[in-house]
C-alpha cells in the first residue's frame, strides 16, 4: 500500500528565505506526483505536476524535483513571502490503482512571517 | 474556467440526522468526481470515486450505506451522510475531472465542514 510522508510537518520562516519541503513515498510505481497548496478551510490548488519520466518542474518561484527510484520529491520555494503561508500537500498517482486516484501526503504547514 | 463549487460550505446538525453535500462543476462536464475526507491537521483520504450514471466505487473501509453518493448528471454529484454521528464530523472535499482535459487534472471544490452535535 502506497504511503506518502511529508517532512517537516510544520515550518516557520521569516520573509525572504528560500525553503525546501520534502515528500517521500514508499512505492516507486507511480504515474506522476503533484504538489498542491491548501489555504485554511479551503480546497486545493494545484501547483506543479511532475510525470514519472521527468526530474523537475518549475513555475515562478517554485521548483519541484522528483527522484522516483528513491521515492522522494522536494518543493523548493525561493524568496518566500507571507502570501506563501499555507499547507502544502504532495500526492502521487499509483500505477496499480488507476491513473485518476491520488494518494496524499500528510502535509507541511508553512508560515512565512513579515 | 474549471471551477468546482460545494454547497453548503459548512453545516451543523444533530446526531441522527442526514446531511446532503453537493459538488458542482460550474463550467465543465465532469465524468468523474471524487470525494475526500480530511480530519484536522491530517491529509485527504479518498472516500469514493463516482462516475456519471453509474454506481460509486468506495475505498476500503468506507461504509457505502453510511455515505451515499449520487452522480446523476455531468455537473453534479452529491454525498449524503446518513444518520450522522459526532465521529462523522470532518471536512469533506470533492474534486472533478474535466472530460475534455487530461486525467491528470482534478479540480477541487472549496470543501464543506460538517459538525455533528
Amino acid at each position: 500500500k502506497q504511503e506518502v510522508t511529508q517532512i517537516p510537518a510544520a515550518l516557520s520562516v521569516p520573509e525572504g528565505e528560500n525553503l525546501v519541503l520534502n515528500c517521500s513515498f514508499t512505492d516507486s510505481a507511480i504515474y506522476n506526483l503533484q504538489w498542491f497548496r491548501q489555504d485554511p478551510g479551503k480546497g486545493l490548488t494545484s501547483l506543479l505536476l511532475i510525470q514519472s519520466s521527468q526530474r523537475e518542474q518549475t513555475s515562478g518561484r517554485l521548483n519541484a524535483s522528483l527522484d522516483k527510484s528513491s521515492g522522494r520529491s522536494t518543493l523548493y520555494i525561493a524568496a518566500s513571502q507571507p502570501g506563501d503561508s499555507a499547507t502544502y500537500l504532495c500526492a502521487v498517482r499509483p500505477w496499480d490503482t488507476g491513473f485518476q486516484k491520488l494518494v496524499f501526503g500528510t502535509g507541511t504547514r508553512l508560515l512565512v512571517s513579515p | 474556467g474549471a471551477v468546482v463549487s460545494q454547497h453548503p460550505s459548512w453545516v451543523i446538525c444533530k446526531s441522527g440526522t442526514s446531511v446532503k453535500i453537493e459538488c458542482r462543476s460550474l463550467d465543465f462536464q465532469a465524468t468523474t468526481m471524487f470525494w475526500y475526507r480530511q480530519f484536522p491537521k491530517k491529509s485527504l483520504m479518498l472516500m469514493a470515486t463516482s462516475n456519471e450514471g453509474s454506481k460509486a466505487t468506495y475505498e476500503q473501509g468506507v461504509e457505502k450505506d453510511k455515505f451515499l453518493i449520487n452522480h446523476a448528471s455531468l455537473t453534479l454529484s452529491t454525498l449524503t451522510v446518513t444518520s450522522a454521528h459526532p465521529e462523522d464530523s470532518s471536512f469533506y472535499i470533492c474534486s472533478a475531472r474535466d472530460r475534455e482535459r487530461s486525467y491528470n487534472e482534478q479540480f477541487f471544490g472549496p470543501g464543506t465542514r460538517l459538525t455533528v452535535l
